[in-house]
């Protein structure tokens, strides 16, 4: 059974500090997606990583995806309150259905 | 935002009832997912369609049935309701499988049972 491990699990910080998720698991992905939830509302796409090593950019957010595609980080540089909410990863377990794997979730809280 | 509704929002029910959760999608998406989030757990799949009348088991299937058979609905059945099954329930569509497959949340069905 694929497992995708989150930490933290939680997070609350000060506004403009930085900070990093992470999203590990011993099986190795052949991509891995990033998600955000607002409460109330269903998650959201971020960003798709695919490549062992890559990294991408969205604004403030950084995204890697590990070399052996076995885990991956988000990076937040200078938080602000609208970042707050759960960051989820999903891993896809097989590549002809869709069916994701998530890990538990991250629940960031950036104070003003 | 995708086309995607779920109802009812919000159930209370009691226990041994049976309870149906629908989601009905505008956007013609091939595939439709059912999870449920609980706390500490993320989202776990609890069972998914690849076409109409096209279904199969997730990761915690047991005690829940599906079915398809239109593209746009997706129908969840608990056909006796637990105090387990107490959870917030996401329906999720796809236009792709794989890699590159995105999905796209419907805003959750939370239902509670007594």
């Amino acid at each position: 059974t694929q497992l995708l491990e989150q930490s933290p699990q939680f997070l609350s910080i000060q506004e403009g500090e930085n900070l990093t998720v992470y999203c590990n698991s011993s099986s190795v992905f052949s991509s891995l997606q990033w998600y955000r939830q607002e409460p109330g509302e269903g998650p959201v796409l971020l960003v798709t990583v695919v490549t062992g090593g890559e990294v991408k950019k969205l604004k403030r957010l950084t995204f890697q995806f590990g070399d052996a595609r076995k885990d991956s980080s988000l990076h937040i540089t200078a938080a602000q309150p609208g970042d707050t909410g759960l960051y989820l990863c999903a891993g896809d377990g097989s590549s002809n259905t869709g069916k994701l794997i998530f890990g538990q979730g991250t629940t960031l809280q950036v104070k003003p | 935002d995708a086309g995607i509704t779920q109802s009812p929002r919000h159930k209370v029910t009691e226990t041994g009832t049976p309870v149906t959760l629908r989601c009905h999608q505008t956007e013609n998406h091939r595939y439709m997912y059912w999870y449920r989030q609980d706390p500490g757990h993320g989202l776990r799949l609890i069972h998914y369609s690849y076409g109409v009348k096209d279904t199969d088991k997730g990761e915690v299937s047991d005690g829940y049935s599906v079915s398809r058979s239109k593209t746009e609905d997706f129908l969840l059945t608990l056909e006796s309701a637990t105090s387990s099954q107490t959870s917030v329930y996401f329906c999720a569509i796809s236009e792709s499988s794989g890699r590159t497959g995105e999905l796209f949340f419907g805003e959750g069905s939370r239902l509670t049972v007594l």
